[in-house]
């Protein structure tokens, strides 16, 4: 089993829709979760940080199962600037210290 | 502030010869990271050092990638000799202190060997 796992995508829908990316994780014992976005030939920024209680953040809505060891993230009234890869992201602790395990990730395209 | 600073952005060699590349991270930012992205796939982990220590380098293939962070700032990652297989590109991030908190990413080289 692959630490993170994703949906394969692509996922694409028109603009206003409402999309779902699920993500699980294979280490039990994982602290921190977060989702990146990546943009075409572009470096990977933090969209948002994963909290047990659930976080939103404007259109985004991220929300963590510790018991399935699964993620989600919900993207509402989608837009055509929110076409890019999205990355689950999962510290995992190889050494002494976290450090973060990146999903294959999901390609959105938003389209009008 | 400045963001993580990675050069050369572009990098073509031909197989079996040697490449290195150079990260400056965002200053103060204790942990460092170098990740393998080839093109369809996620970031893969190669290094962590914290510091100028390393703290993971389980998949950093060490009989051809060297990676190094003297006095705990710059870091270069370097493969000698390269394979048609390590096309891909090259990101740097640091964090403040390890994988609990936002990692920042350079813009990467991208690798392309023939």
């Amino acid at each position: 089993r692959k630490e993170v796992e994703q949906d394969p995508g692509p996922f694409n829908v028109p603009e206003g829709a409402t999309v779902a990316f699920n993500c699980t994780y294979s280490n039990s014992a994982s602290q921190s979760f977060f989702w990146y976005r990546q943009d075409c030939r572009k470096e990977p920024k933090l969209l948002m940080s994963v909290y047990s209680s659930g976080n939103e953040d404007g259109r985004f809505t991220a929300q963590l199962n510790r018991a399935s060891q699964y993620i989600s993230l919900l993207i509402r009234d989608s837009k055509l600037s929110d076409s890019a890869t999205y990355l689950c992201v999962v510290e995992n602790y190889g050494g002494s210290q976290g450090n973060l395990i990146f999903g294959k990730g999901t390609k959105l395209s938003v389209k009008p | 502030e400045a963001g993580v600073a990675q050069s050369p952005r572009y990098k073509i060699i031909e197989k079996r010869q040697s490449v290195a590349f150079w990260c400056n991270p965002i200053s103060g930012h204790a942990t460092l990271y170098w990740y393998q992205q080839i093109l369809g796939q996620g970031p893969k982990l190669l290094i962590q050092f914290q510091n100028n220590g390393v703290v993971d380098d389980s998949q950093l293939p060490k009989d051809r990638f060297s990676a190094e962070r003297l006095k705990g700032v710059d870091s270069t990652l370097k493969i000698q000799p390269a394979k048609l297989e390590d096309s891909a590109v090259y990101l740097c991030a640091s964090s403040l202190q390890g994988g609990s908190t936002e990692a920042f990413f350079g813009q990467g080289t991208r690798l392309t060997v023939v």
